[in-house]
């Protein structure tokens, strides 16, 4: 059973605008939650993280909004730029077992020029 | 670069052969893992070792036996495997368990 879903295979941006990155997870008791980016033939680079007790956390272009009560999180890149063209994979733990991350399937974004 | 290599990059074997993936972390982290990513799915965690001893085992069938020798070289010794074991094997490095993870390029894996 996948405890962290990404229900978006595929997003396609102009660039210069908006994109928008979300992931849904079911276990109330994860705390600390990741977004990853991975270019093909390379393995995944972390990006941004945020724990339970924020609600946002800002990087430059990027931005995590966590919405405990949905258990809900997105990632906001603003603006896109053809090299964010990746694929982007949310990941949660819980602080009982924290060694363990669970991982979605991953939104492969195309941030067209 | 993110300081974590794996070698070798790609790997056929055949379903009696024995063949070891190697990866090797020059961050100075100490926590290692091991992921499988098959086609469509989600990374599974396989195996996490901090400072050398395993601390987490997902239920990894035992044809696939790590080895951590020391904090920055870990390895998957593989065994018997069979078709199904096709997929990316991905080795990542943390400062310690719990913090974000360095990941290597991985090894495509195909078993014939």
């Amino acid at each position: 059973d996948q405890q962290v879903k990404q229900n978006s295979p595929s997003l396609s941006v102009q660039e210069g605008r908006i994109s928008i990155l979300n992931c849904d997870y079911t276990n109330s008791m994860f705390d600390y939650f990741l977004w990853y980016k991975k270019y093909p033939a390379e393995g995944p680079t972390f990006l941004i993280s945020i724990s339970s007790i924020k609600d946002k956390n800002e990087d430059g272009r990027f931005t995590v909004f966590l919405n405990k009560s949905a258990k809900h999180l997105s990632l906001h890149i603003v603006p896109s730029q053809p090299g964010d063209s990746a694929v982007y994979f949310c990941a949660a733990s819980a602080g009982d077992n924290f060694n363990k991350f669970y991982f979605g399937s991953g939104t492969k974004l195309n941030v067209k020029p | 670069e993110t300081g974590v290599t794996q070698t070798p990059r790609h790997l056929v074997m055949g379903m009696t052969n024995k063949k070891s993936l190697k990866c090797e972390q020059h961050l100075g982290h100490n926590a290692m893992y091991w992921y499988k990513q098959s086609a469509k799915k989600p990374l599974e965690l396989m195996f996490v070792y901090s400072l050398e001893e395993r601390v987490e085992n997902n239920s990894v069938p035992s044809r696939f036996s790590p080895e951590c020798p020391n904090s920055s070289h870990l390895f998957l010794h593989l065994h018997t495997l069979q078709p199904e074991d096709s997929a990316l094997y991905l080795c990542a490095s943390s400062q310690d368990p719990g913090y974000e993870q360095y990941f290597g390029p991985g090894t495509r894996l195909t078993v014939t």
